[in-house]
């Protein structure tokens, strides 16, 4: 079946420093995938998306490019903030299929 | 309104008890979702309404009852449930509901704790 695996957290990174986050996926056909960000006490909000493969996601300095080679949605940003600190989820979805699939998720915290 | 509201924001309750939760949305969304959250796990899918309909049921145990009185409206009626299904719920709305490139929309969610 379809699954999405994520790097295992918690990560912990210094405020202006580079952060990936890894996410790979096992899929039947051409899947859309996403990022997901949580901050505490709320729901999850739409980071980013690709629909097809070489398509690059982005959105408040966070990037994601959709490798179909490596069959992978890593999500990239160049110098972290505080703000930045949530749990982020890749997430994919098939034509015709109505359910997204997560990752584990990745809890993320960004020290001053 | 680009937004998806759910009510209420925190929920105790007992075992006996019945008690519904509520979600709405205005942006003309035909497709409607309840997830189930635990601590420190991704969401879990529940139930799809697609225009209004159900279409998935993931095997939830019948103490939960969803029910979409209409496109704009989804609830969540909760009776005779346990300490494990202390959780955070969360709704979510989508345009069709079948093209892969919708994006979910999600409200906030509502923290259940059953005592």
């Amino acid at each position: 079946g379809d699954s999405v695996t994520q790097m295992e957290g918690p990560v912990t990174l210094s405020e202006e420093a580079f952060l990936t986050i890894n996410c790979t996926y096992t899929a039947t056909g051409y899947p859309s995938l996403f990022w997901y960000v949580q901050y505490p006490g709320e729901g999850l909000q739409l980071l980013l998306k690709a629909t097809k493969a070489d398509d690059k996601g982005s959105n408040k300095g966070f990037e994601a490019t959709y490798r179909k080679e490596t069959t992978s949605f890593h999500l990239e940003k160049g110098s972290v903030q505080v703000s930045d600190s949530a749990v982020y989820f890749c997430a994919l979805r098939t034509q015709g299929a109505q359910k997204l699939v997560f990752g584990q998720g990745t809890r993320l915290t960004i020290n001053p | 309104d680009t937004e998806v509201t759910q009510t209420p924001k925190h929920l105790v309750m007992g075992m006996t008890n019945k008690k519904s939760l509520k979600c709405e949305q205005h942006m003309g969304h035909r497709a409607m979702y309840w997830y189930k959250q635990k601590a420190k796990k991704p969401p879990e899918l529940m139930f799809v309404y697609s225009y209004e309909k159900l279409s998935i049921n993931e095997s939830v145990p019948s103490r939960f009852s969803p029910e979409c009185p209409n496109s704009s409206l989804l609830n969540l009626h909760l009776h005779a449930l346990q300490p494990e299904d202390s959780a955070l719920y969360l709704c979510a709305s989508s345009q069709e509901g079948t093209a892969n490139n919708e994006k979910l929309l999600f409200g906030s969610g509502t923290q259940l704790s059953v005592l």
